[in-house]
């Protein structure tokens, strides 16, 4: 079984400070997501890490995949109330001839103005 | 355009009654999934249908049974309900299988509340 674990589990911060949310694992992934879910929607897809170290900038957002494909970081880089939401990473990996993402247990962030 | 739609948005039954949810995507995508996120917000795949094929399917009971009338469909029938199916399930799309650089796209998600 793929296992995500996601740190912190919740995070509440000031508007304008720094942050950093984890996802690890044992097992190796081909890929790794990035999704952010607000409530009463479903989980939208923020970016997709897939080579060993890539690392991947959307706007104050930095996503890092780690060198050995079992572990990924996401920095936010003065946070805005905007960001607020649950941040979820999910890893893909194959079995049974298809692939899957298995999803971490999502970082609930909240933003004060 | 909604990409990804699923009806209803909410629903409140009695324990041991049958509901279905419904699903549709016009991205013209060839996979489609059912996830249960719980209370803790945890997101798991219950199904996944390729081209109206079952390929993945998790460990869920055999009262939840998924149907693909086609590849822009996958309703969710669920018989004898109980309370701990409560939850918000949500349904996706992707291309081709899956593939790990393939993002899904979601619906908003259905919540079930059993009395």
């Amino acid at each position: 079984t793929q296992l995500l674990e996601q740190s912190p589990q919740f995070l509440s911060i000031q508007e304008g400070e720094n942050l950093t949310v984890y996802c690890n694992s044992s097992s190796v992934f081909s890929s790794l997501q990035w999704y952010r879910q607000e409530p009463g929607e479903g989980p939208v897809l923020l970016v997709t890490v897939v080579t060993g170290g890539e690392v991947k900038k959307l706007k104050r957002l930095t996503f890092q995949f780690g060198d050995a494909r079992k572990d990924s970081s996401l920095h936010i880089t003065a946070a805005q109330p905007g960001d607020t939401g649950l941040y979820l990473c999910a890893g893909a990996h194959s079995g049974a001839g298809s692939y899957q993402l298995t999803f971490g247990k999502g970082t609930k962030l909240s933003v004060i103005p | 355009d909604t990409a990804v739609s699923q009806t209803p948005k909410y629903l409140v039954t009695q324990m041991g009654n049958d509901k279905s949810i419904k699903c549709e995507q016009n991205l013209g995508h060839d996979t489609m999934y059912w996830y249960k996120q719980d209370s803790k917000k945890f997101l798991k795949i219950m199904f996944s249908y390729n081209n109206k094929e079952l390929i993945i399917n998790e460990t869920v009971p055999n009262r939840f049974s998924p149907k693909s009338p086609d590849k822009a469909h996958l309703n969710l029938h669920i018989n004898s309900l109980e309370l701990g199916d409560s939850a918000v399930y949500f349904c996706a799309s992707s291309q081709g299988l899956g593939g790990g650089n393939q993002p899904q796209h979601f619906g908003d998600g259905t919540r079930l509340s059993i009395l």
